[in-house]
């Protein structure tokens, strides 16, 4: 079974803090996406990246920035966090190709005070 | 800009089928139609994908008209753990990945 694991479910933070947000992948997927979901506003993806060391930005970029040094770690960065980063961040990664299937991690739930 | 329309709930009972309809006017020739779902506290899980007619897998078929302006995912004889929300997303390369705003569906007995 593909697995996606997500370093945390639950993160408080204060603003101004900086923010990790791990992902890690175990089915060799090219392919790695940030998300945050949102009530009423569906998933909007953040970044996204098709290979190591390689990133593009998604709808959402501003705030986040992300790091991918090793095929299997996807990282999302919040350089300094504010009140309206508080979000659901989703961590997908998928086979070569866009069309390809995704797969979710858990999601971590973060809320910045 | 692309956009990606559908209900934001849905009600029905056990047994009976659902027809969640996603409307997506501004879909490209590329694009391709994926269907999510959804359970509390997990991520979205792949149920079905198409670009055009109808596909069907052992959990759901999705209908595409001529124009894909929109899709309808059908699921069959609906169950309690049928309860969850539904994505329809639309994606031309990395760029151009739509997801909708999700449809809530509760199955009851």
């Amino acid at each position: 079974d593909v697995k996606v694991t997500q370093s945390s479910r639950y993160l408080v933070k204060r603003t101004g803090e900086k923010v990790f947000l791990e992902c890690v992948q175990d089915m060799d997927h090219e392919n790695m996406f940030w998300y945050r979901q949102d009530p009423g506003l569906g998933l909007r993806l953040i970044y996204f990246s098709y290979d190591v060391k390689m990133k593009e930005k998604g709808d959402i970029p501003e705030g986040y920035s992300v790091s991918r040094e090793k095929k299997e770690r996807f990282s999302l960065i919040l350089e300094s966090a504010s009140t309206n980063q508080t979000s659901m961040y989703l961590c997908a990664s998928s086979d070569r190709g866009p069309d390809n299937e995704q797969f979710f991690g858990p999601g971590t739930r973060l809320t910045v005070l | 800009l692309a956009k990606t329309t559908q209900p934001i709930s849905m009600d029905s009972y056990e047994g009976q089928e659902v027809n969640i309809t996603c409307s997506h006017n501004n879909i490209a020739t590329n694009d391709y139609i994926t269907w999510y779902q959804q359970f509390p506290s997990q991520g979205p899980r792949f149920i079905i994908q198409g670009y055009k007619t109808k596909v069907t897998n052992e959990v759901a078929s999705l209908f595409i008209p001529a124009d894909r302006k929109s899709s309808t995912l059908s699921l069959p004889r609906v169950s309690l753990s049928d309860t969850a929300v539904y994505y329809c997303m639309t994606n031309t390369g990395f760029q151009k990945l739509v997801f909708g705003t999700g449809t809530r569906l509760l199955v009851s007995p």
